[in-house]
Order: C-alpha cells, then structure tokens, then sequence
C-alpha cells in the first residue's frame, strides 16, 4: 500500500510564476489536507479538502493560493505569481474517512524555492 | 498565537539514555494529540498518538504521558538509539463536533543521540 505521495520534490520559480504543487492521498483515504513548513518551525495548517469540496481553508492566504481535490486525479495545490516568501516545504497529509480525529499520513513533501 | 509549544528546543542525550520531549498546549477543547517524528528532509512520521480520555499511552520504546490539569504533553523514548535522532513535534486536534479538522503543530524539539 503505497504512502502519501507528492510530485515535484523540488521545485524552483521565478518571482512571477505559478507553482503547482501535486498529493495523491493514500489508497482509500479521502481527507487531505496541506501544510507549510519554514526551516527550523513546525508546520502550519492551510487547508483541508474532501473530494469536490474545501473544509476548511482557514490556513490560506486570502490572494494567489487555492486548492482542489477533484473527483478524480491528484489534490493540487496553486500558487500564483510566487513571490521569495512562499519559499517553504509544502507537506500533504491524508487521513480515512471517519467520525472524529485520526491519524494523518504525511507526504514527503515539495520544496518549493523562489528566486 | 500558537496554542501548541514545547519547552525545549533541542535534547541531547547518551546512547542507552530514556528521552523526555515535553509539549505544553494552551487549548482545553483539544481532543486529540499526536506526536510526530521528522528527520531531514522528510515528511513528518507517525510515532504515537493519545485521546483525551486517556492520560497514557504506550507504544514500542515509546510512551505518551497526558496531563490535562496542566495541559501538557510529554513522550518518553527509552533506551534512545541514533536512529532517534530527529526533530519531534507535539500536534493537537481541536474537536469541531466530528468533523475531522486540522492539526495544531509545536515548533519541535530536536533529539541528538550521542553514540
């Protein structure tokens, strides 16, 4: 059963750019969620998204940040017109479906670098 | 401001050596708490988690002590290998009535195993 996975690994833009960021949850979870981590801080909650919908998005940014999880394929993860300080690990987790908290798998993350 | 911290930054310990991480949480309406383990450059990594109707729980070389009264948190790694060398981060899950809802990370405390 493969993991959380995320595509790129590493990505480099230029200010200006848009930057997608790929997470394709575990095999039968259909929770998602994305986080951001600075170095050295721990990561800070941006959104959390079942198919078709947006939970809770209380972590974005209110400009040039949005997320889907369409009903098929990946959940993605857009930044537009990135600027220096979007530099940072974008983490996905995904969890099962289910009443109350549980455990969230993490992703090994995109590094995103903006020069 | 956060509602999740920790009060040691980093921990260096002695091969052999128990570890004691503590995470100190400021939310009363949290239910549920993880920690999580992440070396470099990689995704954070499930280690143990505890509800709040628990005030222990113990896992292989790992336990989770729950003070709720203080609202602290703390995890006992026993006999610490330098596999354990990583950053750990203390999470809490704030119940919004079943649904799922985010995590709420520490900054991290980073474990040095000395051989």
């Amino acid at each position: 059963n493969a993991g959380v996975m995320q595509n790129p690994r590493h990505l480099v833009r230029r200010r200006g750019q848009e930057a997608r960021l790929r997470c394709s949850p575990m095999k039968g979870h259909s929770h998602v969620y994305w986080y951001r981590q600075l170095p050295e801080e721990g990561l800070k909650f941006m959104v959390y998204l079942q198919k078709e919908n947006i939970i809770d998005e209380s972590g974005m940014p209110k400009e040039r940040f949005s997320a889907e999880f369409p009903k098929e394929g990946p959940s993605i993860l857009r930044i537009q017109q990135v600027v220096r300080g979007d530099s940072a690990a974008y983490f996905c987790a995904s969890s099962p479906k289910g009443q109350g908290p549980n455990e969230q798998f993490f992703g090994p993350g995109t590094r995103l670098t903006v020069l | 401001g956060e509602s999740v911290g920790l009060h040691l930054p980093t921990l260096s310990v002695q091969e052999g050596d128990n570890s004691i991480i503590n995470c100190a949480y400021s939310n009363s309406a949290s239910d549920y708490f993880i920690w999580y383990k992440q070396e470099s450059g990689k995704g954070p990594q499930f280690i143990i988690d505890i509800r709040s109707n628990m005030d222990k729980r113990q896992g292989q070389r790992v336990t989770v002590l729950l003070n709720k009264t203080v609202k602290h948190l703390s995890l006992q790694i026993a006999a610490t290998q330098p596999g354990d060398s990583a950053v750990y981060f203390c999470a809490e899950n704030v119940d919004y009535g079943g649904s799922q809802g985010n995590l709420i990370f520490g900054k991290g405390t980073k474990l040095s195993v000395k051989p």
